[in-house]
C-alpha cells in the first residue's frame, strides 16, 4: 500500500543547532499534513501544504512542498529544549478513498542537549 | 469546548477481560477514528467513522469494536484483550472527512497483562 516515508527515524542535536525531517512518497500527494507529539502527549497540528512548491513558515519552523509534491521537509532553525518530541507527516493516499483517511509516517523523535 | 476527551488516561487488564475506551468531542465533527501508538509504528488506524451510524475498518481492526450511535460519542471495545493490544490508544476527530487537521485526544495507556 502507500507510504509516506520518514527520515531520519532519531535525531539528537546540540540546542541551537539546527534540524530538518523529510517526507518521502513514492506518489505524488494531494496535499501534506505536520504534526507535533510531546513526550507523553499526543499529536497537534501543525501545518497543511497544498500547493506544488509550497513553502510556509511558523516563527522558526520552515515547511517545504517539493515541486513534484511527493516529498516534504520541516526545519527548524536553532533548535532550542521546547522543540523536543515526534514529528510526524500525513497525507491522503493517492486513490483519495471515500473514507479520508490519512497516512501517517513513523516520524522524526527529536531531542535537544542543553 | 474540551475538544476530544478520552476515558481513562491509564489502564490495566489481565489478558482475556473486556473493557471499553471512551472517546468524545464537542465540535460537532463528522468524522472520528481510533488509533493505536506503538514505539517505532507510528500511528496506526483501527476503526473509523464518517458520521453517527457508520463504522469501518481502518489498518489493525481485530480484536476490537466501535459502534457510532450519536456524533459526540466513538466508543472502543477491546472484547478479550491479549498482550499484544497493550499500547497507546488515541481517538481523533476532524471536520467532516479525515483529509482535515485531525483533533486528537490525550490518550489511554493500556498494559494488558
Amino acid at each position: 500500500g502507500q507510504q509516506v516515508m520518514q527520515i531520519p527515524q532519531y535525531q539528537h542535536v546540540q540546542e541551537g543547532e539546527d534540524f530538518t525531517t523529510y517526507c518521502n512518497s513514492s506518489t505524488t500527494l494531494s496535499n501534506i499534513q505536520w504534526y507535533k507529539q510531546r513526550p507523553g502527549g499526543h499529536p497537534v497540528f501543525l501545518i497543511q501544504l497544498v500547493k506544488s512548491g509550497e513553502v510556509k513558515k511558523q516563527k522558526r519552523l520552515t515547511f517545504q512542498f517539493g515541486e513534484a509534491k511527493k516529498n516534504s521537509s520541516l526545519h527548524i532553525t536553532a533548535t532550542q529544549t521546547t522543540d523536543v518530541g515526534t514529528y510526524f507527516c500525513a497525507a491522503p493516499p493517492r486513490n483519495g478513498g471515500s473514507q479520508g483517511n490519512l497516512i501517517f509516517g513513523k516520524g522524526t523523535k527529536l531531542s535537544v542537549k542543553p | 469546548n474540551a475538544g476530544v476527551t478520552q476515558t481513562p488516561k491509564f489502564q490495566v487488564l489481565k489478558t482475556g477481560q473486556s473493557m471499553t475506551l471512551q472517546c468524545a468531542q464537542d465540535m460537532n465533527h463528522e468524522y472520528m477514528s481510533w488509533y493505536r501508538q506503538d514505539p517505532g509504528m507510528g500511528l496506526r488506524l483501527i476503526h473509523y467513522s464518517v458520521g453517527a451510524g457508520i463504522t469501518d475498518q481502518g489498518e489493525v481492526p481485530n480484536g476490537y469494536n466501535v459502534s457510532r450511535s450519536t456524533t459526540e460519542d466513538f466508543p472502543l471495545r477491546l472484547l478479550s484483550a491479549a498482550p499484544s493490544q497493550t499500547s497507546v490508544y488515541f481517538c481523533a476527530s476532524s471536520y467532516r472527512t479525515g483529509f482535515n487537521e485531525q483533533f486528537f485526544g490525550p490518550g489511554t495507556r493500556l498494559t494488558v497483562l
